[in-house]
């Protein structure tokens, strides 16, 4: 009865290759996220999908592109992977009103070799 | 940009004493929450402050929201070992993104 659940929970990859990260919320919230939390702990926003629409697009890479095909769902696609990119990407969900908190997933750490 | 700065960074005590950790910025929010994270796992949701002056309590945490709505502050008293994980402070902007932005972090460890 996992509330948002993302996959993997570990990848690991070389630089140039793409890859996909999967997320599913069954809390029936309207709005998902991802998040890029880096080796200091720091937590960004990269995208929200409110009802199956970009919301928010902060300045992150075009290689890194969501794909909402339903509000229960929002997955992450990188093309082209960098060094940089080794992170823990956190997916969340939350009603679209003030004061909603957000729910995570418990993370996909990405090693880019 | 809005920042949120905590202090401090991290943070490592006896089990049985009181910490304060602290969340700061110059730009008024409409709430603050506060997250714990823990290994492994994703933040979760602790508490969210509203009003300015707002004070909540969860046990043995005290929750405060500036009266600015610029800052809050987590106080713990007598902490135990459960209580070690990383805090995470996260304001909500007002319109229609309503944006949470979340702050730099503070890691507690509490030793036995």
């Amino acid at each position: 009865d996992t509330a948002v659940s993302q996959t993997p929970k570990y990848l690991v990859t070389q630089m140039g290759n793409d890859k996909s990260i999967k997320c599913e919320q069954n809390l029936g919230h309207d709005t998902m996220y991802w998040y890029k939390q880096d080796s200091k702990k720091f937590l960004k926003i990269m995208f929200s999908y409110n009802n199956k629409e970009l919301i928010i697009n902060e300045t992150v890479p075009n290689r890194f592109s969501p794909k909402s095909p339903d509000k229960a769902h929002l997955n992450l696609h990188i093309n082209s992977l960098e060094l940089g990119d080794s992170a823990v990407y956190f997916c969340a969900s939350s009603h679209r009103r003030e004061y909603s908190p957000l729910h995570f997933g418990n993370g996909t750490r990405l090693t880019v070799t | 940009t809005q920042l949120l700065e905590q202090s401090p960074q991290f943070l490592s005590i006896q089990e049985g004493e009181n910490l304060t950790v602290y969340c700061n910025s110059s730009s008024v929010f409409s709430s603050l929450q506060w997250y714990r994270q823990e290994p492994g796992e994703g933040p979760v949701l602790l508490v969210t402050v509203v009003t300015g002056g707002e004070v909540k309590k969860l046990k043995r945490l005290t929750f405060q929201f500036g009266d600015a709505r610029k800052d809050s502050s987590l106080h713990i008293t007598a902490a135990q070992p459960g209580d070690t994980g990383l805090y995470l402070c996260a304001g909500q902007s007002s319109g229609s993104a309503r944006q949470l932005t979340f702050g730099s972090g503070t890691q507690l460890t509490v030793l036995p």
